[in-house]
């Protein structure tokens, strides 16, 4: 079974930056994954904030970035806000059409 | 504008059925997969598999059980997820999300609104 894997909470400060990740528990992440990045407040659907590694989906700011880090991959949220902070999925297609989503980030802006 | 509405809120017995509906509009029903993707209670997302809209054929995440059936109605551009004997454990808000594939790229461009399902005696 594919595990995904990404940490449990991040924290940080109004206007920082942090760097969320999404990783294999066996192998290395990269483009061909199409690494995809989601943001859900409480409440709320999910929504799309990157997919195919770096791509910004509608509507999103440019503070959210997307990347392959050492073998993961990488959401960077740069100048952060208070209302960032939520909750965080990546998805990963591991190919014949099967996508498998990680357990999520807590994001705390603190 | 793309939109992808879905059906509301139920309240199910164990061992009872439900069809949860997802309806499309702004856009050409059968050009795009339609996926689905459920949360339990504060828990994270589950992908569950897609439907082709073009051929009617499904697709199931791996461990999913024959309890859960994706189908079509392509007149009304619908899509629907029928879940049969629920357990409790099948309480979930359960989301339909369209894929976009095109030029290489692979995106989750519109979600609905999500359909609880709440299994409980």
């Amino acid at each position: 079974q594919t595990v995904v894997t990404q940490e449990s909470s991040l924290s940080v400060s109004p206007g920082g930056t942090v760097t969320l990740t999404c990783g294999l528990r066996s192998g290395s992440v990269s483009s061909s994954y199409y690494p995809s990045w989601y943001q859900q407040t409480p409440g709320q659907a999910p929504r799309t904030l990157i997919f195919s590694t770096d791509k910004r989906s509608s509507a999103v700011p440019d503070r959210f970035s997307g990347s392959i880090l050492e073998n993961k991959a990488a959401l960077t949220i740069t100048g952060a806000q208070a209302d960032d902070e939520c909750d965080y999925y990546c998805g990963l297609y591991m190919g014949g059409g099967i996508w498998v989503f990680g357990g999520g980030t807590k994001v705390t802006v603190l | 504008q793309v939109q992808l509405v879905q059906s509301g809120s139920e309240l199910k017995k164990p061992g009872a059925s439900v069809k949860v509906s997802c309806k499309a509009s702004g856009y050409i029903f059968t050009s795009f997969s339609i996926n689905w993707v459920r949360q339990a209670p504060g828990q994270g997302l589950q992908w569950m598999g897609w439907i082709n809209t073009n051929t009617g054929v499904p697709k199931y995440a791996p461990g999913l059980t024959g309890r859960f059936v994706f189908s079509l109605d392509t007149s009304v551009s619908t899509a629907y997820l029928e879940i049969s004997s629920l357990e409790s454990e099948d309480t979930a808000v359960y989301y339909c999300l369209r894929e976009r594939y095109s030029y290489g790229q692979r995106e989750f461009d519109s979600w609905g609104q999500g359909s609880l399902i709440t299994v409980s005696s």
